[in-house]
């Protein structure tokens, strides 16, 4: 069992759909990730939360569009989208950002999404 | 800047044998390395970490990894390899990154596949 979790597990939704993806994290941690990955690709990073701000947002395109209401939760809105915007879209968890980068960060098991 | 350079997109190996996954990394700073395994549908798990305490790191389900900074590798391996291992493994370091720590540069995956 993963100790992020992340909601709905499968989405499929036209382009013209707003659409929702949550993660959730009871471990107290401070920093929160979004990644994109497409088939036999590494995770590319999308977003990144540090005490539930954000600090980096990797030039992604402003129909996905991130929130972070409390340490424990991370959303991304979704809007407008794609067919190259079907992946898997993980979210992951660490420590924190102000650390010296030794934190591992604590995956969940992604939201597989299509777009028709 | 950091990065990870994964040899071999795909290795087979016989149940039984020794596994060896080979990660190069490039950094102008001690680097913080850790190893991903991503099983099928799954968000990735963390199999171990390098962070300066050992430069021979044991992980989870028997895998371990050396850290050589003269040959800038951190290989993982596993002595015995078992139908389960059948996995995606990304080789990942932490990134400096506008002062904050912890996000992560992925290799581009090592498919392993394990053969009866």
């Amino acid at each position: 069992d993963t100790e992020v979790t992340q909601t709905p597990k499968h989405l499929v939704m036209g382009m013209t759909n707003k659409k929702s993806l949550k993660c959730e994290q009871h471990m107290g941690h401070r920093a929160m990730y979004w990644y994109k990955q497409k088939a036999k690709k590494p995770p590319e990073l999308m977003f990144v939360y540090s005490y539930e701000k954000l600090s980096i947002n990797e030039s992604v395109p402003s129909r996905f569009s991130p929130e972070c209401p409390n340490s424990s939760l991370l959303n991304l809105h979704l809007h407008a989208l794609q067919p190259e915007d079907s992946a898997l879209y993980l979210c992951a968890s660490s420590q924190d950002t102000r650390g010296r980068g030794n934190q591992p960060q604590h995956f969940g098991d992604g939201t597989r999404l299509s777009i028709l | 800047a950091q990065s990870v350079t994964q040899l071999g997109s795909h290795v087979s190996v016989s149940e039984g044998a020794l596994v060896l996954l080979r990660c190069n990394y490039s950094s102008s700073v001690p680097p913080y390395l850790f190893w991903y395994v991503q099983y099928p549908n799954q968000g990735l798990q963390l199999l171990l970490k390098y962070t300066s305490a050992a430069t021979l790191v044991k992980g989870i389900n028997g895998f371990e990894a050396e850290f050589k900074k003269s040959e800038t590798s951190f290989h993982l391996t596993k002595p015995s390899a078992h139908m389960s291992d059948a996995a995606e493994y990304f080789c990942a370091v932490s990134r400096n990154y506008g002062g904050s720590q912890g996000n992560l540069i992925f290799g581009k995956g090592t498919k392993l596949s394990v053969k009866p």
